[in-house]
């Protein structure tokens, strides 16, 4: 069974600019989710999908930041305009139930650096 | 305050010792806590998850939980160069959001 799948792994961009980061959830798995780690601080909620809704993105940090996830499989997260404190590790994860948290399973991350 | 406070490190222990790791919470509303472990530049690995109060064994890895104190452990046996990494608790409260609440991450080296 193939994991979670981020692209890109790495990005460097100028602030100001637009980065979209993609995530392709293991295949059946309903619900997905977005998190974020900044330098020094703990991973962080961002927002829940369950299919194409969107469940729960109060940790969304401000309209900056939109995400996507057409037809309930993969999911697209774009931040415009960039600010240098939107550098981190975004974290998508992805599961079959709802339940225990204990089915997640996280990708690799995509490693944002804003300069 | 944060609602998991868990202490960074890093943590430097030989080979073959045991390891105790541990995470204090202020929510009593979580049920679920999880362990994960994050190797670099790779995503978080579910390694021990448990329900409310107790303990789980899972080969050289025990979790407790207690709930009173607010207060969860992960032992490592007989620890092994391999078992180098980052250790995540993170926690869920049972109805309502389905996000995970994490702890910083404490980074732990074993010594051959």
């Amino acid at each position: 069974e193939a994991g979670v799948t981020q692209f890109p792994s790495h990005s460097v961009i100028e602030k100001g600019q637009t980065v979209t980061l993609r995530c392709d959830p293991i295949s059946g798995h309903d619900n997905l989710y977005w998190y974020r780690r900044v330098m020094g601080k703990e991973i962080k909620f961002l927002l829940h999908f369950v299919k194409e809704s969107k469940q729960d993105e109060s940790g969304m940090p401000n309209n900056r930041f939109l995400a996507e996830r057409t037809g309930g499989t993969y999911s697209t997260l774009k931040v415009q305009p960039a600010e240098l404190e939107d550098s981190g590790v975004y974290f998508c994860a992805s599961s079959q139930d709802r339940g225990t948290g204990a089915g997640y399973t996280f990708g690799s991350g995509t490693r944002l650096t804003v300069v | 305050q944060k609602e998991v406070e868990q202490d960074p490190g890093p943590l430097s222990v030989p080979e073959g010792a045991i390891v105790s790791l541990n995470c204090t919470y202020s929510n009593s509303a979580f049920q679920y806590f999880m362990w994960y472990r994050q190797y670099s530049r790779k995503g978080p690995e579910l390694l021990m998850y448990t329900y409310s109060s107790g303990n789980k064994e899972d080969g050289r890895f025990t979790a407790q939980v207690d709930k009173s104190s607010k207060y969860i452990s992960l032992f490592i046996r007989d620890s092994q160069p391999s078992d180098s990494a980052t250790y995540l608790c993170a926690m869920k409260v049972i109805q309502g959001a389905q996000k995970l609440v994490f702890g910083q991450g404490t980074r732990l080296t074993i010594n051959p």
